[in-house]
């Protein structure tokens, strides 16, 4: 049962513009959420986080969007660079026991 | 680098064998995690150890068991391998009071 959902494998974005990664979470009880970016042959990496009682962390050109009535979070990336490119995971947590993680949206930023 | 280290980085092994896979957390950091990541998946969780407790268990299967000792790495020990046990195999630790992970570069394991 896939608790944390990334329904979009793969965007693509012009270099400047924003980029906008959906993630959809089905637990009510998780109450802190992630993003990590992860490169080829290396281990993903934390870039962002929110607790369930904020509703927006921003940090830098990422900013994170947390929705909880649609169980739904995003992360904005802007002005997105190459340098983004990767594959960027969404992940939840109950107490920071058992991580779930969504399948990956791949990002290509287009210079 | 995030001062995790996993060992080895690659292990091509056969049908019904046996393997081990080391991780060794960040100095401090008292929490373990394993996630095994599959062609097109994402991380699934295995399991968790604090301070050399099982804390948290996922969806490892019973040929799979971990341990995290005193001077707190841990290992992942994988039992009658089958093909579609074919993975990357990443460690995760975290520090006390802090929800993010820092994670290794992970052991990518075939089987053939």
């Amino acid at each position: 049962d896939q608790q944390v959902k990334q329904n979009s494998p793969s965007l693509s974005v012009q270099e400047g513009r924003i980029s906008i990664l959906n993630c959809d979470y089905t637990n009510s009880m998780f109450d802190y959420f992630l993003w990590y970016k992860k490169y080829p042959a290396e281990g993903p990496t934390f870039l962002i986080s929110i607790s369930s009682i904020k509703d927006k962390n921003e940090d830098g050109r990422f900013t994170v969007f947390l929705n909880k009535s649609a169980k739904h979070l995003s992360l904005h990336i802007v002005p997105s660079q190459p340098g983004d490119s990767a594959v960027y995971f969404c992940a939840a947590s109950v107490t920071g026991n058992q991580f779930y993680f969504g399948t990956g949206t791949s990002l290509t930023v287009i210079p | 680098d995030s001062g995790v280290t996993q060992t080895p980085k690659h292990l091509i092994t056969a049908t019904g064998q046996r393997v081990t896979l080391r991780c060794s957390p960040r100095s401090g950091d008292l929490s373990v995690y394993w996630y095994q990541q599959s062609l097109d998946q994402g991380l699934q969780f295995l399991i968790q150890y604090y301070n050399g407790e099982e804390r948290a268990k996922g969806n490892i299967l019973e040929r799979f068991s971990a341990q995290q000792f005193p001077d707190l790495h841990s290992e992942l020990n994988l039992s009658s391998l089958e093909l579609g046990d074919s993975a990357l195999y990443f460690c995760a630790s975290r520090p006390s009071g802090n929800n993010e992970q820092f994670f290794g570069p992970g052991t990518r394991l075939t089987v053939l």
